[in-house]
């Protein structure tokens, strides 16, 4: 079965600052596509940056970037020079399919 | 152009009740994917819909259908409201059953009482 695990539920970072958000994840397909979501209070999922598992290079969208680790199954993400406008819950989710979330993870950004 | 359109936003229903929650796809978009999200979780797979027909099914009973309109737009059904089906339920749209150009809604708030 599928499962993402975020074991953060709570993040807090400076502004300007940089933070990175943990993910491991358990597959058995061969050819899936990891993702981070951003959920602001406006409650729609938006998408942060998509990370292909067949690439061995990191995908980096501007300030964001991941750390894709295939072999421990880890998928992190660092978010550089942090804005207040990054404030969140933030899923990393895998797609086998269909999408499998994680629990999420709360990042709050102090000026 | 219209991204991802999802009504009602906020409902409240009677336990025992049946809902009927809609969406509508991004322009160009001819998939529909339902989730719901629990308070505090991450969104869980309910169903998917291509081509007016239910294509992949999470682990939800059969209190929970759908359709799927020849304009691809969709319509969640619950039946038999329980307390625990309240929750945020979100509606996803692509092109094709795969990933890319995912994109969802702003969700459908229910509160069952």
């Amino acid at each position: 079965a599928q499962t993402v695990t975020q074991s953060q539920p709570e993040m807090s970072v400076q502004e300007a600052e940089t933070v990175t958000l943990s993910c491991t994840y358990d597959t058995s397909e061969s050819d899936y596509y990891l993702f981070w979501y951003k959920q602001p209070p406006s409650r729609q999922m938006i998408l942060v940056i998509r990370q292909e598992a067949y690439k061995q290079q990191n995908a980096t969208e501007n300030r964001f970037s991941v750390n894709f680790q295939k072999a421990a199954k880890s998928f992190s993400l660092k978010i550089s020079d942090s804005q207040l406008g990054d404030a969140a819950m933030y899923f990393c989710a895998e797609w086998g399919g269909k999408l499998i979330f994680g629990q999420g993870t709360e990042l709050s950004v102090k000026p | 152009d219209a991204g991802v359109t999802q009504s009602p936003t906020h409902l409240i229903k009677t336990r025992g009740q049946q809902v009927t929650l809609r969406c509508s796809p991004k322009s160009g978009h001819d998939t529909v994917s339902w989730y719901q999200q629990a308070l505090g979780q991450g969104p869980q797979f309910i169903f998917q819909y291509y081509e007016e027909e239910e294509r992949q099914r999470g682990n939800f009973p059969d209190r929970f259908s759908g359709h799927q309109f020849p304009n691809y737009s969709s319509e969640l059904n619950v039946n038999a409201l329980l307390l625990g089906d309240s929750a945020l339920y979100l509606c996803a749209s692509s092109l094709g059953q795969g990933p890319i150009g995912y994109t969802f809604g702003s969700g459908t708030r229910l509160t069952v009482v």
